[in-house]
């Protein structure tokens, strides 16, 4: 399977521990992208990369949050000190310049 | 905010007929895109429409777009039980081709 792939793909953790998600996207992709989404809801974007550059993180992202693209290759999304607010899926895409984006299954988190 | 919003919110259609829903938006867009969603999944890219088109077809998907009004809609014909998932409209803003902007989703359910 050459699509996105997200691990893991469930995660429950306990209010105020860390969590780290990982994304591989489509490997002759240079961009990729992080949303959120909560139930019933459509996908917020949060933070893009074009190769190893994180060049736009919106205002959902607070200063829990960090994300990282090292080599331009995979990203890695980590979540500090968990809030219940932070229960969601969260998506990550790919694409090649400016073509259609391409979406992994997603990370669901549930926070206790 | 999310710039689009789908309408209906839901449809229940049997299977062999059309489903159509809506796409309303609020500032001016480059493009125009649907993706679908499985229960459970990551979003699957259907079709894009640029601002300079006004109607587009994809095998059983015909989509219109009608700047003057900032709206599109999004026509499923002959549905199949497999097309039972939630639709969403997404604009890119501006330059900012990277950020797309999902409006709730359309969910839609094909009986047999």
């Amino acid at each position: 399977d050459t699509g996105v792939s997200q691990n893991p793909r469930h995660k429950i953790t306990k209010r105020g521990q860390n969590v780290t998600f990982r994304c591989d996207p489509i490997s002759e992709h240079n961009r990729l992208y992080w949303y959120r989404q909560t139930l019933g809801q459509g996908p917020e974007f949060l933070t893009y990369f074009q190769n190893e550059a994180q060049l736009e993180k919106s205002r959902l992202l607070s200063d829990r949050f960090s994300a990282e693209r090292p080599k331009g290759s995979f990203s890695t999304l980590e979540i500090q000190r968990t809030e219940q607010g932070d229960s969601a899926m969260y998506l990550c895409a790919s694409s090649l310049d400016r073509m259609p984006q391409h979406f992994g299954d997603g990370t669901r988190l549930s926070i206790l | 905010s999310q710039q689009g919003e789908e309408d209906p919110q839901a449809l229940s259609i049997q299977e062999g007929e059309n489903a159509t829903m809506n796409c309303s938006y609020k500032t001016s867009i480059n493009n125009l895109q649907w993706y679908r969603q499985n229960s459970g999944r990551g979003l699957v890219h259907l079709i894009l429409i640029r601002s300079n088109e006004r109607e587009k077809h994809s095998g059983r998907l015909r989509v219109t777009l009608d700047t003057s009004k900032k709206s599109s809609s999004l026509l499923i014909t002959a549905s199949r039980a497999a097309d039972t998932a939630s639709y969403f409209c997404a604009t890119a803003l501006g330059s900012n081709d990277y950020k797309l902007s999902f409006g709730a989703g359309t969910t839609v359910t094909v009986r047999a």
